[in-house]
């Protein structure tokens, strides 16, 4: 069973708001992933950390979200200014670089 | 990028049976298949993968298939329980352990009673 914590579960904020989600990856798991899981249950991955360094990120986490992985502190993944779109489930995953991802229970942003 | 076809989308089957789903890919670099279980309001659970050095893999009533040739794998539910009604992901990662996972469009699978 995951041992990935992640906060709030839920989210409600307005359009133009930051939102903004937390986890604890598994301890001793290095990498850490997010995902973002689409009302059609699409995945979409958005950002991948290893320790406190970004191994790769898409456009649109590049350009609308900010997220890190500070040591000895939660990761975090906010979005600067929500779009109504944004509305999803936001699951992190992490991993000791080996190839099973595990996922925390997710935080369900909707953007109203 | 790595692209994932999963097919069905949809899957009912009769209590006691066996439920199959099948996906492809395309980078011929992946070579690690987890699949996960996800029931509604919860998170994806993995519940069996296999890696590019096997050809089939068993954990109790769950089978996995991969031909690495054809780039496909499958997984097979034998002996199908109500439990076993879930949505079900295939993916594909390439090369790492820190490589992303990319996910198939999912399968709804319903055991009918």
């Amino acid at each position: 069973n995951s041992k990935v914590i992640q906060t709030p579960r839920y989210l409600v904020k307005g359009q133009g708001q930051k939102a903004k989600m937390r986890c604890i990856p598994e301890k001793g798991h290095p990498v850490v992933f997010w995902y973002q899981q689409n009302k059609n249950n699409e995945f979409k991955f958005l950002i991948n950390f290893q320790n406190q360094e970004v191994l790769q990120q898409i456009d649109m986490t590049e350009k609308r979200f900010s997220a890190e992985c500070p040591s000895n502190s939660p990761c975090s993944l906010e979005i600067q200014s929500s779009e109504a779109g944004d509305s999803a489930l936001y699951l992190c995953a992490s991993t000791l670089s080996t190839y099973e991802q595990y996922f925390g229970p997710g935080t369900r942003l909707t953007v109203l | 990028g790595e692209q994932v076809e999963q097919l069905p989308s949809i899957l009912r089957v009769q209590e006691g049976s066996s439920a199959s789903i099948n996906c492809s890919y395309e980078d011929s670099a992946s070579n690690y298949f987890p699949w996960y279980k996800q029931e509604p309001g919860e998170n994806p659970k993995l519940i069996i993968d296999i890696r590019s050095n096997m050809e089939r893999k068993q954990i109790q009533e769950l089978i996995v298939l991969l031909d690495k040739k054809a780039k496909r794998f499958s997984l097979h539910i034998t002996d199908t329980q109500p439990g076993d009604s879930a949505m079900y992901f295939c993916a594909a990662s390439a090369n790492y352990g820190n490589e992303k996972i990319t996910f198939g469009a999912g399968t709804k699978l319903t055991i009918k009673p």
